[in-house]
């Protein structure tokens, strides 16, 4: 099992330009979301979804998007970069509400 | 304002030292969970408590988890380097996974 995958590992963007996070785990989890990680506040809820077709908000969800079409795939999408959107992403996923996640090894994204 | 309130943010001891981290919130969760986060990965989990009260021991680590359900503890004891990460601790709430902001631990030989 390969776990939870996310690509790329490091990205570079200019302000306003858009481009896709990517997350696909082997496990059959239902759940899955996307966090940020900044310094001294932890991981913050983006967006999650609870299983295919289904997707709702987190703490932080403005200029984001996601879809989940399928039980493996959990795209993030930003819609215009901004500078305040430069983070590490990590993506997680899960088999029931409650249980452990099993965490992506993230994004390091940049936007200048 | 973070819903989980850990302490202390950092904390840098001796090895053979024990010390324990603090996971604090005015709100009930129907668990909790505790990740350990190297530098340049993502976080791992550790343990995931659910009863109010309840203990779990995993090697050298201590975990409780309040009466209440709204807040836990972290004991270590006799620190190691291989100890040095970022602890943080996570509530559920609903469909929902909070995170605190996170303890810095620091072991040094």
């Amino acid at each position: 099992n390969a776990g939870v995958t996310q690509t790329p590992k490091f990205q570079v963007l200019k302000t306003g330009q858009s481009m896709t996070l990517q997350c696909a785990q082997d496990m059959n989890h239902e759940y899955m979301s996307w966090y940020r990680q900044d310094p001294g506040m932890g991981l913050r809820l983006i967006h999650y979804s609870v299983g295919a077709g289904i997707t709702d908000q987190g703490e932080v969800p403005n200029g984001y998007n996601v879809s989940r079409s399928t039980t493996e795939d959990f795209p993030l999408r930003l819609l215009s970069a901004a500078p305040s959107q430069t983070s590490v992403y990590f993506c997680a996923s899960s088999m029931l509400q409650g249980n452990g996640y099993t965490f992506g090894s993230g994004t390091r994204l940049t936007v200048v | 304002t973070q819903l989980l309130e850990q302490s202390p943010q950092f904390l840098s001891i001796q090895e053979g030292e024990n010390l324990t981290v603090y996971c604090n919130s005015s709100s009930v969760f129907s668990s909790l969970q505790w990740y350990r986060q190297e530098p340049g990965e993502g976080p791992v989990l550790l343990v995931t408590v659910v009863t109010g009260g309840e203990v779990k021991k995993l090697k050298r680590l201590t975990f409780q988890f309040g009466d209440a359900r709204k807040d836990s503890s972290l004991h270590i004891t006799a620190a190691q380097p291989g100890d040095t990460g970022l602890y943080l601790c996570a509530g559920s709430r609903g469909n929902k996974l909070v995170f605190g902001a996170g303890t810095i631990l620091r072991v040094k030989s």
